[in-house]
């Protein structure tokens, strides 16, 4: 089976960095999805981690180690904008198990 | 480029009534489909997923049932809904193997009174 955890609530400062945890335990793994959820809106798709290192694409990095089973994403210079649900996921064969998502509030 | 298409937006039936909801994907062959809902404040479930026509994998036991009668077409329904089907159904599709992201369509928000 596959346990996918990650904080429930985290709140952080305009143009500040926030990091968002997830560890996950799985029976193969296949690499790491984070996805980002605005309010009301369908997911949309942030980044793939399969290869432990940290991966960045822009104001957002994601980090991978898979011997410690462990992700996180960080968000710099954050914007108002950036206030959604982060969700964390791994593949299993052909889905997709998702964590319970990280709802971030960026406050001015 | 890939599209796909959910609706309707929202809906609003009674205890006990049919759903369907529809999904289809264009500018792609032979996706992986996902139903996923997602209730108040709480993370994606699974539902059903298809990776071909007539092939449909069911993850959880409860009055939903899904079809894929075209490539890219899959439907959600139930013959009578309960309360607790209330949710965002949310439609999506991948091509490619595990390293492949999940594509969502707007989702439908269901609320059953």
């Amino acid at each position: 089976g596959q346990n996918i955890d990650q904080p429930t609530e985290m709140t952080a400062t305009e143009g500040a960095i926030v990091q968002i945890n997830c560890t996950y335990q799985t029976s193969g793994f296949n690499g790491l999805f984070w996805y980002q959820q605005h309010a009301g809106e369908a997911p949309t798709f942030l980044s793939y981690n399969v290869l432990d290192g940290l991966e960045e694409k822009g104001r957002f990095s994601s980090f991978l180690s898979r011997s410690k089973g462990y992700s996180y994403l960080l968000l710099k210079e954050l914007q108002m904008k950036d206030s959604a649900s982060y969700l964390c996921a791994v593949p299993n064969n052909n889905d997709m198990r998702f964590g319970a998502g990280t709802r971030l509030t960026v406050k001015p | 480029s890939q599209t796909i298409h959910q609706w309707p937006a929202t809906l609003v039936q009674p205890v006990g009534s049919p759903l369907s909801l529809e999904c289809t994907v264009e500018g792609t062959s032979n996706p992986n489909l996902y139903w996923y809902r997602q209730a108040a404040g709480r993370g994606l479930q699974l539902l059903f997923y298809s990776v071909g026509i007539g092939q449909i994998s069911s993850e959880v036991p409860q009055n939903l049932s899904a079809s894929r009668p075209q490539d890219r077409q899959f439907i959600l329904s139930s013959k009578k809904l309960l309360l607790s089907d209330s949710g965002f159904y949310l439609c999506a599709w991948s091509v490619g193997g595990t390293g492949s992201p999940l594509h969502f369509g707007n989702g439908t928000r269901l609320t059953v009174t």
